[in-house]
């Protein structure tokens, strides 16, 4: 299986902060990895696709890049709605993964 | 736009089964892939399975095989998930999520869970 790190697991930043999650794949994977937000009592959203294509709907302060093994979520400027926790999600083979989560908290 | 309507909680005792299902409003399910996952409290996503548009072939996690089966009703626009011996470990949050139309490993659409308790 493969495993997937994300780091780090929770980060505290305020209003208007640039955000910069990264997640880490134990082998390769092309660019087949998704990023979903999850509000408390919710269920996940998905945000991006592919590694860095934007889902419909999901604002344009989202953005991911990376190949290969390694990867990074970008949040431009934090909005008091994205407040939440982050997953990464390995698309390459079957079992899917995820990474363990990162909670994006207030300062 | 499409909405899954997932079953209610369910409280059960260990050894038990459940069956946790996954309706379709708004837009048929027809020609798309559907995943199941689950989260226990305070933890993260953990992928389970998935079934074909057609229902007759289905993968599950290493972890379930023997325990789950996946199955759909095409005609009611429905999917199920069934669960047996079931132990305290699978005390979680069940999702089912329709695969996106981008690559069936995405999961675009989710339900909003299922809350399954398993304790004598």
């Amino acid at each position: 299986d493969i495993q997937m790190t994300q780091s780090p697991s929770s980060v505290s930043a305020s209003v208007g902060d640039r955000v910069t999650i990264t997640c880490r794949a134990s082998q390769g994977i092309a660019n087949w990895l998704a990023w979903y937000q999850q509000k408390p009592g919710k269920a996940p959203n998905l945000l991006i696709y592919a590694a860095s294509s934007l889902q419909s709907g999901v604002p344009s302060r989202f953005s991911g890049s990376g190949s290969g093994t390694d990867f990074t979520l970008t949040i431009s400027s934090l909005q008091p709605e994205d407040f939440a926790t982050y997953y990464c999600q390995q698309a390459n083979s079957l079992p899917l993964t995820f990474g363990g989560g990162t909670k994006v908290k207030i300062k | 736009q499409v909405q899954l309507v997932q079953s209610g909680a369910e409280v059960k005792k260990p050894g038990a089964s459940v069956q946790v299902s996954c309706k379709a409003s708004g837009n048929p399910l027809t020609g798309y892939y559907m995943h199941w996952l689950r989260q226990a409290p305070g933890q993260g996503l953990e992928w389970m399975g998935i079934i074909n548009p057609s229902g007759d072939s289905t993968s599950y996690a290493q972890k379930f095989q023997g325990r789950v089966t996946m199955t759909r009703d095409t005609s009611t626009n429905t999917v199920y998930m069934h669960l047996s011996s079931l132990r305290s470990e699978d005390t979680a949050v069940y999702y089912c999520a329709r695969a996106s139309s981008h690559y069936y490993y995405y999961m675009d659409v989710w339900g909003k869970g299922t809350t399954v308790t398993v304790s004598s």
